[in-house]
């Protein structure tokens, strides 16, 4: 059972233009929403994360969107740069669980 | 330098061969995971021990076993029972604190069946 959908599965976006990933999620106990980059043969990096007490977080280009009630939530990047070209994952999970459940990912590749 | 450490960076498996999986931090960090990764299927949560001498299991343990004799090792073993083993292996380490959840990653190791 997939508890965190991501979509889309890849995403081709140019230099300079928003990249947007998007996250649904089923058990109303999540509590904690991070979302980690990973480049090509390395570890997966947290990026930035929300918890459900404000419905958006923005780190420089990077911003999350939360929205409860529909149980989703977003990434956004703006003017997006080719060195922002990884893999994204978003998770979830019930808050000192230490069990992140982490959505499909999504390859953005950006061009120059 | 301090971090997460896997080795090996690349092991390949015989049929009915157990193998180890290295994981060494140096962060001080009393929880540590196992995930595998699968191309389009995400992370998925093997094995996870928030103190030594204690480890519990994730969403896909079978044909999995580790041992948390230290707190800065935490070894992952692919027994023969694990049929489909072929994946990108990453261990992980945190803090256990509410207030900050962050995972640190290693380097991940590949593993592959002859």
């Amino acid at each position: 059972q997939q508890q965190v959908k991501q979509s889309p599965q890849s995403l081709i976006v140019q230099k300079g233009g928003i990249s947007i990933i998007n996250c649904a999620y089923e058990n109303t106990a999540f509590d904690y929403f991070p979302w980690y980059q990973q480049f090509p043969g390395k570890g997966p990096a947290l990026l930035i994360a929300i918890r459900p007490d404000v419905s958006e977080k923005k780190e420089g280009r990077f911003t999350i969107s939360f929205n409860k009630s529909a149980k989703q939530f977003s990434l956004h990047i703006m003017d997006s740069q080719p060195g922002d070209s990884a893999t994204y994952f978003c998770a979830a999970s019930r808050r000192n669980t230490g069990k992140l459940i982490f959505g499909q990912g999504t390859t953005l590749q950006v061009k120059p | 330098d301090g971090g997460i450490t896997q080795s090996p960076k690349y092991l390949f498996r015989k049929e009915g061969q157990n193998v180890t999986l290295s994981c060494e931090q140096n962060l001080n960090h009393d929880a540590m995971y196992w995930y595998r990764q699968d191309p389009g299927q995400g992370l998925r949560l093997i094995y996870y021990s928030q103190i030594v001498n204690d480890f519990q299991k994730g969403d896909i343990a079978e044909g999995y076993s580790v041992s948390r004799e230290k707190k800065e090792s935490f070894p992952l073993t692919v027994t023969s029972a694990q049929k489909n083993p072929t994946a990108f292996y990453l261990c992980a380490s945190s803090i256990v604190n509410p207030a900050n959840e962050k995972l640190f990653f290693g380097s991940g190791t590949q593993l592959s069946v002859l």
